[in-house]
């Protein structure tokens, strides 16, 4: 069974402050694929970044970072410089790599609202 | 760039209608998906579909819901007897394999009064 916990339901920055989005997931697969989602206010799904388990490099996207921790099952999402236009609700979410039999769904955790004012 | 096409991007129905939720994926794709998202909750697994049969479905998907792609093209999400909780955004997505991410639709609000 696979699991994602966003156990942050809830941040809110002044712009241009950095923020940190956590992601902890569980899963027995030994090979699997992590995903970022941003979900504006319009209710559409944006994907962000996809991650696979054999890579635990950390990414930088422009003002977006990812950070893989295999040892702690941990892939956090941090935003520098946030901006009002950051608000949304993020997602990050789990699936096994490669041929499993079944369907290969996404788990998604729960979702951080992050709220940035002026 | 290829786009998951859902529609409508709205629907509004009477407490125990059926409803027909549209996708069009995108043409090389191989495997389907609806998930569901009730307001202000976690997105959660309905079904997928592949190689025109259900491979995996959710303890949600019960006899209540159907899928099926009709014409190679279309794939759609049937739900019989409408509810009020069954009210929710549903995306529909794909993928070309199981070595690849996921395209999204832009999702259907469905609304049961």
């Amino acid at each position: 069974a696979q699991k994602v916990t966003q156990a942050q339901t809830e941040i809110s920055v002044v712009e241009k402050e950095d923020v940190t989005l956590d992601c902890v997931y569980e899963t027995r697969d030994t090979t699997y694929y992590l995903f970022w989602y941003k979900q504006p206010p319009s209710g559409e799904l944006v994907f962000l970044i996809r991650r696979n388990s054999f890579d635990e490099q950390n990414e930088i996207s422009g003002r977006y970072s990812w950070n893989f921790q295999k040892s702690t099952s941990s892939f956090n999402f941090t935003i520098t410089a946030s901006q009002v236009v950051d608000s949304a609700v993020y997602f990050c979410a789990l699936t096994p790599r490669g041929l499993t039999g079944g369907g290969n769904k996404l788990t998604f955790g729960t979702g951080t609202q992050l709220k940035v004012e002026l | 760039e290829p786009e998951v096409t859902q529609t409508p991007s709205h629907q509004v129905t009477q407490m125990g209608q059926e409803v027909i939720l549209r996708c069009v994926p995108i043409s090389n794709h191989l495997y389907f998906y609806w998930y569901r998202q009730i307001l202000g909750q976690k997105v959660e697994f309905l079904v997928s579909f592949y190689n025109n049969e259900i491979s995996e479905k959710s303890e949600i998907f019960d006899d209540q819901f159907s899928v099926e792609r009709p014409d190679g093209s279309n794939f759609t999400l049937k739900i019989r007897s409408t509810k009020l909780e069954d009210s929710a955004m549903y995306f529909c997505a794909d993928r070309t394999g199981p070595f690849y991410g996921y395209t999204f639709g832009s999702g259907t609000r469905l609304t049961v009064v």
